[in-house]
């Protein structure tokens, strides 16, 4: 049973550049949420996609886009880069909280490592 | 959101039990307590979560204080490959996840 995958594993750009980043939920999951990590640093929320929409968004600009597919999977896209997005781009998928068992627990990919130069 | 405080980091040798603390004194009625961990150059991994009654699986054991203010997660016989940075975080369902610091636990062979 494949987790939770996501490419590319690392990625380099240059400021003001436009990046995207994509994230396969675990088999059977319908939630997508992603998470930025800047060194040294607990992961921050960015949102969360359930059913094509985003359903909660964490304290991030419009420079931050999501998508999710009818499929579950999932992509986060960031316009006009800056230094300060260097950071490690963390995907957790988990069952919409009404239809798992006790609580929304999360599964987390290896997550996207985004270096801006 | 709820916050917790956990110390930044501990230190335990191997094959030894190992009590990570964490207080939570604003915690409300519907927040679960969950422990997530992440291992060095990986993503975080689920370890445990209960909201009253102090819980087991085959990774650790969750133990809460009646009050539910503080809980401990216990390592019963830690090994090198726990040496990870381990988040208590309190979260209502289908609420984000809000991780703070953690704490950072090394293990001595």
């Amino acid at each position: 049973d494949a987790g939770v995958t996501q490419s590319p594993t690392h990625l380099i750009k240059t400021r003001g550049q436009q990046v995207t980043l994509r994230c396969s939920p675990k088999s059977g999951h319908d939630t997508v949420s992603w998470y930025q990590q800047a060194l040294g640093q607990g992961p921050q929320f960015i949102f969360q996609y359930y059913e094509e929409e985003e359903r909660q968004r964490g304290n991030f600009p419009d420079r931050f886009s999501g998508h999710q597919f009818p499929n579950y999977s999932s992509e986060l896209n960031v316009n006009a880069l800056l230094l300060g997005d260097s950071a490690l781009y963390l995907c957790a998928s988990s069952l919409a909280y009404f239809r798992a068992i006790s609580t929304d627990t999360q599964y987390f990919g290896p997550g996207t490592r985004l270096t801006v130069l | 959101d709820a916050k917790t405080t956990q110390p930044n980091s501990m230190e335990s040798n191997e094959e030894e039990p190992v009590h990570l603390p964490c207080n939570h004194s604003t915690i409300s009625g519907t927040d679960y307590i969950h422990w997530y961990r992440q291992l060095p150059s990986q993503g975080p991994e689920y370890v445990i979560h209960g909201l009253t009654s102090n819980v087991n699986n085959r990774m650790a054991s969750l133990a809460i204080a009646e009050d539910r203010k503080s809980s401990t997660l216990i390592l019963h016989r830690a090994t090198l490959r726990d040496a990870a940075v381990y988040y208590c975080i309190l979260k209502m369902r289908a609420q984000k996840l809000v991780f703070g610091q953690g704490t950072r636990l090394t293990i001595n062979p």
